[in-house]
C-alpha cells in the first residue's frame, strides 16, 4: 500500500524567509501528487498537482514544486512567504492500483507558522 | 457554485447517543468522500462512493459507524453509538469521478466533540 511521509511536522519562519516543505510516497507505480492548504478554520484547498510533463509544477499564491521520480519526492517550494501563508500543508498521493482503481493518500501535515 | 456543504458545523454530545452528520456534493460530482481528521492520526480516509454506490469501506473504523448515500446529492455519516474517541472533525469531499487526476473538493467539515 502506498504511503505519504511529511517529514517537517511544525515550521516556524519570519516573513521573507524562504520555504520548502519535504514530501515523500512509497508507491513503484503511476502517482498523481497534490499539495492542499488549509488556512485556520476553513476546509482543504487545492494548492497544485502534478500529473505530468514538467516536473516543476506552479501553484496558486506563489507556491511551487518539483517531482522528482528518483527520490519519490514531491516538496513544495516559496521563495518568500508571507504572514497570510500560515496554515496547515498537506502532501496527498493518488496511486494507480494495480486491480484498477485508485486511492488519495494524505501525509499527516506540516503546520507552518509565519511571525511578522 | 456553493461547493460542497456540509452540516452542522459544530455538534457537542455526549456518550452513547447517536450522531448524523450530512453533505451535499458539487453538483454533477459523482464521486463523494467522508475522511476524519484528527492530531495524532491526521487525515483518513473513513469511505468513498461513485454514482451513489460504496466503493471502499475498509477506512471505516467500527460497525458503529455507517454512511449512506440515497441519491446524487446528499450523504450522511452516522455514528451509533458515539463515544469520546470519535471526537474529531469530518470533512466531506466531492470530484467528478474516479478518475485519478481528479481534484477531491472539501467542504468546511464538522466538528465533532463527543463528551
Amino acid at each position: 500500500a502506498q504511503s505519504v511521509s511529511q517529514h517537517n511536522h511544525h515550521v516556524i519562519l519570519s516573513e521573507a524567509a524562504s520555504l520548502e516543505l519535504g514530501c515523500n510516497y512509497s508507491y513503484g507505480g503511476t502517482v498523481n501528487l497534490f499539495w492542499y492548504v488549509q488556512y485556520p478554520g476553513q476546509h482543504l484547498q487545492l494548492l497544485l498537482k502534478y500529473f505530468s510533463g514538467d516536473p516543476l509544477v506552479k501553484g496558486i499564491k506563489g507556491f511551487e514544486a518539483e517531482f522528482i521520480k528518483s527520490k519519490f519526492s514531491f516538496n513544495l517550494r516559496k521563495p518568500s512567504v508571507q504572514w497570510s501563508d500560515t496554515a496547515e500543508y498537506f502532501c496527498a498521493v493518488n496511486a494507480i492500483l494495480t486491480g484498477g482503481g485508485n486511492k488519495l493518500t494524505f501525509g499527516t501535515g506540516t503546520q507552518l507558522k509565519v511571525e511578522l | 457554485d456553493a461547493g460542497v456543504i456540509q452540516s452542522p458545523r459544530h455538534e457537542v454530545t455526549e456518550m452513547g447517543q447517536e450522531v448524523t452528520l450530512r453533505c451535499k456534493p458539487i453538483s454533477g460530482h459523482n464521486s463523494l468522500f467522508w475522511y476524519r481528521q484528527t492530531m495524532m492520526r491526521g487525515l483518513e480516509l473513513l469511505i468513498y462512493f461513485n454514482n451513489n454506490v460504496p466503493i471502499d469501506d475498509s477506512g471505516m473504523p467500527e460497525d458503529r459507524f455507517s454512511a449512506k448515500m440515497p441519491n446524487a446529492s446528499f450523504s450522511t455519516l452516522k455514528i451509533q453509538p458515539s463515544e469520546p474517541r470519535d471526537s474529531a472533525v469530518y470533512f466531506c469531499a466531492s470530484s467528478p469521478d474516479l478518475a485519478y487526476n481528479n481534484e477531491q473538493f472539501f467542504g468546511p467539515g464538522t466538528r465533532l466533540t463527543v463528551l
